[in-house]
């Protein structure tokens, strides 16, 4: 149930882009994305719904394709502060349960 | 506006003790969860809460049992911990749930089982 998440690990110079995938084997309603720095607890980025949406704010942004269940977050002209570990969370169009990917950890250095 | 509170934020225990983490929330949310993160396995999902009153099982519930006895609390128990459950615990809340609302998490509780 578990959403898998691509790559685990990548590292960034400042400026460059990166794309995360999250991909799920069951039917999903929504996609979440949330950051987490070390030692601290997740922080909301954004929801995507059922309806194949795309959504952004600044410099990341996600898809959602319902059809493939699959959400990508798009990082483009990647920051200092983008650094941290990038989890999708799935909720599923049958049930109230709603599973996180493994983390994927991006680092950005100057 | 506190948001989610954790407490405790550190605690070790010995194998076979019980102990009981509190979660507070002041959002007025209906929706609490419990997770548990380890290294390499990303979030996975305890307990969780639909209101006040209801809990229902998550992805790994074993070993654990919970409350919801007042709207903004949420509380998570382990009757005999084991070194297996050595991990940092967050708990969440949502206004709703179905995944079509946003989780705001506490600050986590990290806790060793000897």
């Amino acid at each position: 149930q578990q959403p898998v998440q691509s790559p685990q690990a990548v590292i960034l110079r400042e400026g460059e882009d990166a794309v995360i995938n999250c991909s799920s084997s069951k039917a999903l309603y929504s996609v979440h994305w949330y950051r987490q720095k070390h030692g601290e607890a997740p922080v909301f980025l954004m929801i995507l719904l059922k309806g194949g949406e795309q959504k952004g704010h600044d410099k990341i942004s996600a898809s959602f394709n319902e059809k493939k269940q699959q959400s990508s977050l798009y990082l483009t002209a990647s920051q200092l502060s983008y650094s941290g570990t990038y989890f999708c969370g799935t909720g599923l169009v049958t049930g109230n349960q709603f599973y996180f990917g493994t983390g994927t950890s991006l680092t950005v250095i100057p | 506006n506190a948001g989610v509170t954790q407490t405790p934020k550190f605690r070790v225990l010995k194998t076979g003790q019980s102990m009981t983490l509190l979660c507070a929330q002041d959002m007025n949310h209906e929706y609490m969860y419990w997770y548990r993160q380890d290294p390499g396995m990303g979030l996975r999902l305890i307990h969780y809460s639909v209101g006040e009153g209801t809990t229902a099982k998550g992805e790994v519930p074993d070993g654990y049992n919970v409350s919801r006895l007042k709207k903004q609390n949420f509380l998570l128990g382990l009757e005999s911990a084991a070194p297996s459950q050595t991990s940092v615990y967050f708990c969440a809340s949502s206004y709703w749930g179905e995944g079509n609302q946003p989780q705001h998490f506490g600050d986590g509780t990290r806790l060793s089982i000897l």
